[in-house]
């Protein structure tokens, strides 16, 4: 069954230093997001990206964020300057057509130090 | 922002009997709802939904039922069986977009 994969699975990193972290999205999906939980908080919504273009992104989603579909399969979240509250779970997730089930990654775990 | 409340942080169901989660919201433009399981360091991955045109939707052992005029929607599970045993998130969808917003979940512990 197709999934979502996300590498790398564990980022360790200094404050103020870029991150990137990896998604693969399902291979025919078209609508791709990025969404976070900080540890014992909810699921919260980032950014959603379409036909290479951001179509909404929440208010968490400064400009030290920015996604990007560089050659057709990956779907990138890059954190500019990491700080220590951009610690959390960060899951990409896809689907088919807007407003379709969306299927998410394992995610990524983040610790900015 | 607290649109969508899970106001059960935990609940413990003996096996082969049935689990009920809730949810309420309380936008009234939601317009789908979702619920997902998820087990710790994994995604959440998807259980059921359901469109605000209906007030039920059954998939196996799984049921939701939606009371819109409540603002309430709940998941049944029957039998419960001890693999059942994760946190569920109830997650709604607004009308004119396609982000989820998700409650605080539910921890779910089936013991045999």
């Amino acid at each position: 069954e197709p999934e979502v994969t996300q590498t790398p699975s564990h980022q360790v990193t200094q404050m103020g230093q870029e991150v990137i972290l990896r998604c693969v999205p399902i291979s025919n999906h078209l609508y791709f997001y990025w969404y976070r939980q900080i540890l014992g908080q909810k699921v919260e919504f980032l950014v959603s990206f379409y036909n290479n273009e951001i179509s909404e992104k929440s208010e968490i989603f400064d400009d030290q964020f920015s996604v990007e579909r560089p050659d057709g399969s990956n779907f990138t979240l890059k954190i500019r300057s990491t700080k220590l509250e951009d610690s959390a779970m960060y899951f990409c997730a896809s689907t088919l057509s807007v407003r379709e089930t969306q299927y998410f990654g394992p995610g990524t775990r983040l610790l900015v130090l | 922002d607290q649109q969508v409340k899970q106001n059960s942080p935990s609940l413990s169901v003996q096996e082969g009997r049935i689990s009920i989660l809730n949810c309420d919201y309380t936008n009234s433009m939601f317009d789908y709802f979702l619920w997902y399981k998820k087990y710790p360091a994994e995604g959440p991955t998807f259980l059921i939904s359901i469109s605000s045109i209906k007030d039920k939707n059954e998939d196996g052992r799984f049921t939701v039922f939606l009371n819109k005029s409540a603002k309430h929607l709940s998941l049944h599970i029957v039998p419960s069986q001890p693999g059942d045993s994760a946190v569920y998130f109830c997650a709604a969808v607004n009308y004119n977009t396609d982000k989820l917003i998700f409650g605080t979940g539910t921890r779910l512990q089936v013991f045999p």
